[in-house]
């Protein structure tokens, strides 16, 4: 079984577009994350979640919205996308916020057209 | 703004050497550091953590800090071709949780 699962794997939008990724844990964790690496290979996190409340917001612009409707789940919406937001984004969980290790998942490659 | 550095490399070794993969970082606060694995079009996979000042040994891996210098290191002792990745050094520079700051990560090689 998938520990930290997102999903689409793959997205190519157009601009202006609409989208969200899903990311779905089975670990029991507490505390998830959403990263973003872009073509340099910067890996930058943008939001983490505690039991379904908001931790960490990194600058990161208001067209990005995470929601969490249970403690397993942590999705991203991205509104009005934009060239620059093509990167792949990663979920990744930890057992809670005092844990060292974070579980990846396997990333969702987004490509703005 | 806190950071992390490291040489983009690509660092190339021949196969059965040490490599040597090197990180700075600029938060004097920074309690915890971490060296993850990234193989091309995959997710990070954590290979250490060190908190303390000197050496952890896993297996072939040896992680070295030095919190005076601001200076944590990964060492691979006989490298092998399998050992190709980028590896990313992440720093712990939230307050009392482990928001992790990542260095841009060094591209390494190990030639047959």
């Amino acid at each position: 079984d998938t520990a930290v699962s997102q999903t689409p794997k793959y997205l190519v939008t157009q601009m202006g577009n609409d989208k969200s990724i899903k990311c779905e844990q089975n670990l029991g964790h507490d505390t998830m994350y959403w990263y973003k690496q872009d073509s340099k290979k910067f890996l930058k996190i943008m939001f983490s979640y505690n039991n379904k409340e908001l931790i960490i917001n990194e600058t990161v612009p208001n067209r990005f919205s995470p929601k969490s409707p249970d403690k397993a789940h942590l999705n991203l919406h991205i509104n009005s996308l934009e060239l620059g937001d093509s990167a792949v984004y990663f979920c990744a969980s930890s057992q809670d916020l005092q844990q060292a290790t974070q579980y990846f998942g396997p990333g969702t490659r987004l490509l703005v057209l | 703004q806190k950071e992390v550095e490291q040489n983009s490399g690509p660092l190339s070794v021949p196969e059965g050497a040490i490599a040597s993969l090197n990180c700075t970082y600029s938060d004097r606060g920074s309690q915890s550091f971490f060296w993850y694995r990234q193989y091309s079009g995959k997710s990070p996979e954590l290979i250490m953590f060190i908190y303390s000042n000197g050496d952890k040994e896993d297996g072939r891996f040896t992680a070295q800090l030095n919190k005076a210098s601001q200076y944590v290191s990964l060492l691979i002792r006989d490298s092998q071709p399998s050992d190709s990745a980028t590896y990313l050094c992440a720093v712990n520079t939230g307050a009392g949780s482990y928001q992790l700051t990542f260095g841009k990560g060094t591209k390494l090689s190990v030639i047959p």
